[in-house]
């Protein structure tokens, strides 16, 4: 997993197993967050978000879990595929008067192995 | 769809040279960032823009600039590039009648200073 500041670089899971990549944000004020992912050589691309009043959000093939009581953010791929591979950013916002901003993780890289 | 783009893929430019990054979204974005990625420490914020003419900056201003004369567009300067501004640099644009924070990037131009 990673922390938002802190670097944990790579995970490592087999094709069609789920993987887990996590996230430790830092500002309590905090509301919304989101998960990017970036292919190499490419910008990165949104994946999924939550907002501070739910525990979890489902989309396609991915689920993301908020624990707003340990600053925890995480990120499940199901049946993960080799298209899956890349470097996963979590990134936190909290409210402002002009444009949320966002502060993003320094990445998680995964690699899906045949 | 949402399209950020970005004037140059790659750029070589020499020290002390002044740079022009150009960005440009087609979503009527009121919101624009540029940011720096750097390996191990994740995406950083430069400055951002919340309406034409209106800037501020973001977590690592130093040595750059930026305009915003055109709604869709955002421009990046090095006012005298130095070396260790060789990066790849992001640029996205956010909508504030959303009330969400996702941000849509483009491509990235990766910059060497030599």
């Amino acid at each position: 997993g990673e922390s938002v500041g802190l670097h944990l670089p790579t995970l490592s899971v087999q094709e069609g197993d789920n993987s887990i990549i996590n996230c430790a944000y830092s500002n309590s004020a905090s509301d919304y967050f989101i998960w990017y992912k970036q292919e190499s050589g490419k910008g990165p691309q949104f994946i999924i978000d939550i907002r501070s009043n739910m525990d979890k959000r489902q989309g396609q093939r991915v689920t993301v879990l908020l624990n707003k009581t340990v600053k925890h953010l995480s990120l499940q791929i199901a049946a993960t595929q080799p298209g899956d591979s890349a470097v996963y950013f979590c990134a936190e916002s909290p409210p402002s008067g002009s444009a949320r901003q966002l502060t993003f993780g320094s990445g998680t890289q995964l690699t899906v192995l045949p | 769809d949402v399209k950020v783009t970005q004037s140059s893929r790659y750029l070589v430019k020499r020290t002390g040279e002044k740079v022009f990054l150009e960005c440009v979204q087609d979503m009527d974005h009121e919101n624009m960032f540029w940011y720096r990625q750097d390996p191990g420490l994740g995406l950083r914020l430069i400055y951002f823009s919340y309406d034409v003419k209106m800037k501020e900056k973001g977590d690592i201003p130093e040595g750059y600039s930026v305009s915003r004369e055109k709604k869709e567009r955002f421009s990046l300067i090095l006012e005298s590039a130095s070396t260790n501004q060789t990066s790849m640099y992001l640029c996205a644009s956010s909508s504030r009648s959303q009330g969400k924070a996702e941000q849509y990037f483009g491509p990235g131009t990766r910059l060497t200073v030599t």
